[in-house]
């Protein structure tokens, strides 16, 4: 069965600060990996997904994620966070020939000026 | 091109209610997956549907939760005789097709409050 876990529950970090929010996954294979955005009473957003090729993905609002086979991880980083980043983050795993997205529990993002 | 439409934005119920909970994937998609936030969560998979078709609802209670997405109009996920712990956000998604490179796309959710 595939799984993820998002270590960091909760993270503060001050406004033009670099940010590297964290996530392992468990998947027999190469799985798709998948990071969204949800802001506070809204849906999610996909801000970016990695399914093969290079592994340092490009996202939108600046951010980019990169996919290390050997540690099972897809951490998330952006090199200087905005005040409206601010939200929740998810990262996902799909695995091949699997429709449905198993998600992490999220990491709350908190930006301070 | 609109995104995933859901309504109600904001659902109360009694206890015992039901609830029903719609969904209109984007143009062009038939494809759609329902997926419940328990609060301070994340998302679980509950079911995924295409047009007059259950394909996995491996995700879903065995009681009083059923899913359709009928041939014309949106996608309904009801739940009968509602409990508080069935409180949550319910968000659908949708994807133009069931390739695994296909990304799904979320509507803004139903958060529903059982009294």
């Amino acid at each position: 069965a595939q799984s993820v876990t998002q270590p960091d529950i909760h993270i503060t970090v001050s406004e033009g600060a670099s940010l590297e929010l964290r996530c392992n996954y468990s998947y027999g294979a190469t799985p798709y990996l998948f990071w969204y955005v949800q802001s506070p009473g809204q849906g999610l957003q996909l801000l970016l997904k990695y399914f093969s090729g290079d592994t340092l993905v490009q996202g939108i609002k600046g951010f980019e994620a990169e996919f290390k086979r050997s540690q099972s991880s897809f951490n998330l980083r952006k090199p200087s966070v905005h005040w409206s980043d601010a939200a929740e983050y998810f990262c996902a795993v799909r695995g091949l020939g699997n429709e449905k997205l198993t998600f992490g529990t999220g990491t709350r993002l908190t930006i301070i000026p | 091109n609109a995104g995933v439409m859901q309504n109600p934005r904001h659902l109360v119920r009694r206890r015992g209610q039901e609830a029903r909970l719609r969904c209109s994937p984007m143009k062009g998609h038939s494809h759609v997956y329902w997926y419940r936030q328990l609060p301070e969560e994340g998302l679980k998979f509950m079911v995924y549907l295409q047009k007059e078709n259950i394909i996995d609802e491996s995700g879903m209670p065995k009681e009083r939760f059923s899913a359709e997405f009928p041939k014309e109009g949106p996608s309904i996920l009801r739940i009968q005789q509602v409990v508080r712990g069935d409180s949550a956000a319910y968000f659908c998604a949708s994807s133009p097709t069931a390739r695994d490179t296909d990304t799904q796309y979320f509507g803004p959710g139903t958060r529903l409050t059982v009294l």
